[in-house]
This record gives C-alpha cells, sequence and structure tokens, in this order.
C-alpha cells in the first residue's frame, strides 16, 4: 500500500529560526516520484518540488532544502531563516505505480512562523 | 496568464440539491485532475482526465459524483443530492503531459457547504 505520513501536525517557530518538516513514505515499488507542496490560507497549493526515486540527491533553493534519504524513506523539507510568509500548511505526496499512479499526500504539517 | 482558475470559489447547498463546479486548467494542459479536501486533511484523489478522456474514476466516493471533460479543456463536477458529508473543499489540478506523474499545477478550489 502506497502511505504518506507527516507525524507533525502543528509547528510553531519564531521568525528566523530553521525548522524541518518530516515526512516518511511507504511503497513497494522502485519507481516512484514525491512531491512537497505549500498551500497558504488562500487555499491554493503551490508546488515546491519534485522528485524522483533513483535521485537521492539533496536539493537546496533559497532558504528550502529537502533530504531524500531511502534508507529512511524520508524526504524531510528544511526552511531556513524562516519568515512569517511562510505560514501555511506543508503537504508531501507520493506517486507509484502500485497506487494507479494517484497522488497520494500526507495529512499536512501546519507551520506558524510568529513575528 | 493564468494558473487553474476554479468557480463558485465558495458554495453553499441544502441537502439533497444538485451542485456543479467548474474548473478551467492552464491553457494546452493535457491532464486534469480532481481532489477533495476536508478539514484539517490532505487532497484526496476524486478523478482524472486524459484531454477528453476520462481514464481513472476510482476515487469518487459515490454513484452521485460524476465529472466530464467533453472538449478536452474545462472541467465540470457535479454532484447530484447532496449530502452534509460531501462538504469539503474541491481541488482541480492540471499538468503539461499526459503522464499521472507530471507535476499538477492546482486551482483555488471550491469550498463546498452542504446544509
Amino acid at each position: 500500500a502506497q502511505k504518506v505520513t507527516q507525524a507533525q501536525t502543528e509547528i510553531s517557530v519564531v521568525e528566523k529560526e530553521d525548522v524541518t518538516l518530516d515526512c516518511v513514505y511507504e511503497t513497494r515499488d522502485t519507481t516512484y516520484y514525491l512531491f512537497w507542496y505549500k498551500q497558504p490560507p488562500s487555499g491554493e497549493l503551490v508546488f515546491l518540488i519534485r522528485r524522483n526515486s533513483f535521485d537521492e540527491q539533496n536539493e537546496i533553493s533559497g532558504r528550502y532544502s529537502w533530504n531524500f534519504q531511502k534508507s529512511t524513506s524520508s524526504f524531510n523539507f528544511t526552511i531556513t531563516a524562516s519568515q512569517v510568509v511562510d505560514s501555511a500548511v506543508y503537504f508531501c505526496a507520493l506517486i507509484a505505480n502500485t497506487g494507479g499512479f494517484k497522488t497520494i499526500f500526507g495529512a499536512g504539517t501546519r507551520l506558524f512562523v510568529k513575528a | 496568464g493564468a494558473g487553474v482558475s476554479q468557480s463558485p470559489r465558495y458554495k453553499v447547498a441544502k441537502r439533497g440539491q444538485d451542485v456543479a463546479l467548474r474548473c478551467d486548467p492552464i491553457s494546452g494542459h493535457v491532464s486534469l485532475f480532481w481532489y477533495q479536501q476536508a478539514l484539517g486533511q490532505g487532497p484526496e484523489f476524486l478523478t482524472y482526465f486524459q484531454n477528453e478522456a476520462q481514464l481513472d474514476k476510482s476515487g469518487l466516493p459515490s454513484d452521485r459524483f460524476f465529472a466530464e471533460r467533453p472538449e478536452g479543456s474545462v472541467s465540470t463536477l457535479k454532484i447530484q443530492r447532496t449530502q452534509q458529508e460531501d462538504s469539503a473543499v474541491y481541488l482541480c489540478a492540471s499538468s503539461l503531459g499526459a503522464s499521472s506523474t507530471d507535476t499538477q499545477y492546482f486551482g483555488p478550489g471550491t469550498r463546498l457547504t452542504v446544509l
């Protein structure tokens, strides 16, 4: 079965702190795709990153970085020097063959960044 | 320029009424997806179109739910005889290619409240 677990329901930090959002996934497929989306209060999911299972290189984009570790089935997301505008719900998602290539989302982590 | 647009943004229906939710995908995008997002949860897959063909409708919760995309662009999700459990945000997403693993771009959603 395909599953995505985001164990942190809510995280609250003070501006400029670093914060890591955890994502653990389950799949038996060897080919799969992982995503992170941001959902601000406006409701629209904003795409952040897509990673396929054959590319374990970590990625950095500005203040955002992602750590993909197949050994622990994790795809964690770190925001460095957080800002108030980072406040949102963040979703990790998985697409794999066994799931019929349907996107499976985690329950999301709500991040509050206080000024 | 647009991104994916959805209308209406908010819909209140009395139990038993029929509703129609519209999605305008990004121009030229081949694939279109519908998701249902309950409060505090991640989006759940409903159905997937490739052009006008509905390739997967396995996520539709009952035969009261019906989706169409007759000309391969605009899509409508129809819910007949609405029930209170249908209250949710309905998200539409589109992607450029024919593969369901391509990056999806989401609209702002329609919040449906059934009284």
